[in-house]
């Protein structure tokens, strides 16, 4: 089982849209949360930290549920420029500083 | 800040050869990682690095594989002889201790024929 699971995708979506991402993590120790964005052929770039709380960044809304190992992603008002592949991350347990990557959900958004 | 530099941005060799990748982190970074990212596997982690010294190599593939970082800005990974299952995208991040958001290189697209 990998230690990090998405949704591959590809969500084809409409411009205005709202869309969801989720993911599942295995390691119960793991301490931090984040969703990176990664375009086509470029390098992964940090979108947001997901916080216990739940959080939110203009369209963007970060959720985590430890107890389930479960994060989410929802985008509202899809854009031409969302479409890209996000990459659900989680930092390790204590000492271990390196991220884990899920393999990555596709969106497109058309127009 | 330039961010981090990694080169060659594409590297085509034959089986059997010596390749080299280099990265040079961001300038106060002292954590940097080494990443290989496939479509059938996604983004693995390969070995990282604290203060230059080699933490976690548990995914380096096998002996073919080593990495180095002879001082804080730069790092090298190299594969000695390469095969044509190297071929992927490797990507070089640094981080510092006070922010755990990694920055990734543009990354080295490595073909090996």
């Amino acid at each position: 089982r990998k230690e990090v699971e998405q949704d591959p995708g590809p969500f084809n979506v409409p411009e205005g849209a709202t869309v969801a991402f989720n993911c599942t993590y295995s390691n119960s120790a793991s301490q931090s949360f984040f969703w990176y964005r990664q375009d086509c052929r470029k390098e992964p770039k940090l979108l947001m930290s997901v916080y216990s709380s739940g959080n939110e960044d203009g369209r963007f809304t970060a959720q985590l549920n430890r107890a389930s190992q479960y994060i989410s992603l929802l985008i509202r008002d899809s854009k031409l420029s969302d479409s890209a592949t996000y990459l659900c991350v989680v930092k390790g347990g204590t000492g271990r500083r390196a991220l884990t990557f899920g393999s990555g959900t596709r969106l497109q958004v058309q127009p | 800040d330039a961010g981090v530099i990694q080169s060659p941005r594409h590297e085509v060799t034959e089986m059997g050869q010596e390749v080299t990748l280099r990265c040079k982190p961001i300038s106060g970074h002292d954590y940097l990682f080494w990443y290989r990212q496939t479509m059938m596997r996604g983004l693995e982690l390969l070995i990282y690095f604290n203060n230059n010294v080699p933490i976690d190599d548990s995914g380096m593939p096998e002996d073919r594989f080593s990495a180095k970082m002879p001082n804080a800005s730069f790092s090298t990974l190299k594969i000695q002889p390469s095969e044509p299952r190297d071929s992927a995208v490797y990507f070089c991040a640094s981080s510092s201790t006070r922010n755990t958001e990694a920055f990734f290189g543009q990354g080295t697209r490595l073909t090996v024929v």
